[in-house]
């Protein structure tokens, strides 16, 4: 596809239960990032891979949290035993390499009742 | 650590006319990067204009341009013939010059501008 996609668009759970939320970057792109976007916030780092790695995963807030890219492309964020102070837009980007502009996708929008 | 700072909650402004949305920001860093991003209602972040530090002259795109202080630590971006699809949060972000990963960005609150027809 030309950019990034995310799915699903949006997502409704319960408190304690498990989430996946998906990232296709760009093609070709080797970096990818998540982030989380609170009501009337700017977006906060939770993680970076580089290929399949997870360069810097320090931005995740606690255990409960957890990404993978097992063939550097697809993303996947888990998140276990949702609390509602996980609601919130979390936010993919890509980008194709070092120094390199990140594009966005149009994020998943969380929401924990 | 680094912050970004944005002052001015939200604006508003007459089609056509040209507007300046104020960033700052604090670091250590001699060498980085600057973004201004726009955030419409649907949600994708996307790029308006970026602008190494280590560049004097300031970038422009189109109708879109930077005013970029590096001792004072300022970014501002200035939107010149304000269009109706210009409304959106727009944010600053900041990215330090790293050779091994991570790159990754920290936002300010962002700005949400209202452009009135």
């Amino acid at each position: 596809g030309a950019g990034v996609s995310q799915t699903p668009s949006n997502k409704v759970t319960e408190k304690g239960k498990y989430v996946e939320l998906r990232c296709d970057p760009i093609s070709g792109h080797t970096a990818l990032y998540w982030y989380r976007q609170s009501l009337g916030q700017g977006p906060e780092f939770l993680i970076y891979f580089q290929g399949t790695g997870a360069a810097d995963d320090s931005g995740l807030p606690n255990d409960r949290f957890f990404a993978v890219r097992p063939e550097g492309s697809v993303s996947t964020l888990k998140i276990q035993r949702t609390e509602r102070g996980d609601s919130a837009v979390y936010l993919c980007a890509s980008s194709a390499g070092l120094q390199e502009t990140q594009y966005f996708g149009p994020g998943t929008r969380l929401l924990v009742l | 650590a680094q912050t970004v700072t944005q002052s001015q909650p939200e604006m508003s402004v007459q089609e056509a006319e040209t507007v300046t949305l104020s960033c700052t920001y604090d670091t250590s860093e001699s060498n980085y990067y600057l973004f201004w991003y726009k955030q419409p209602p649907s949600r994708q972040m996307i790029l308006v204009i970026r602008q190494e530090a280590y560049k004097q002259q300031n970038a422009t795109e189109n109708r879109f341009s930077v005013n970029f202080q590096k001792a004072a630590k300022s970014f501002s971006l200035k939107i010149s013939d304000s269009q109706l699809g210009d409304t959106a949060m727009y944010f600053c972000a900041f990215m330090k010059h790293a050779n091994f990963g991570n790159e990754k960005l920290t936002f300010g609150t962002g700005t949400r501008l209202t452009i009135i027809p």
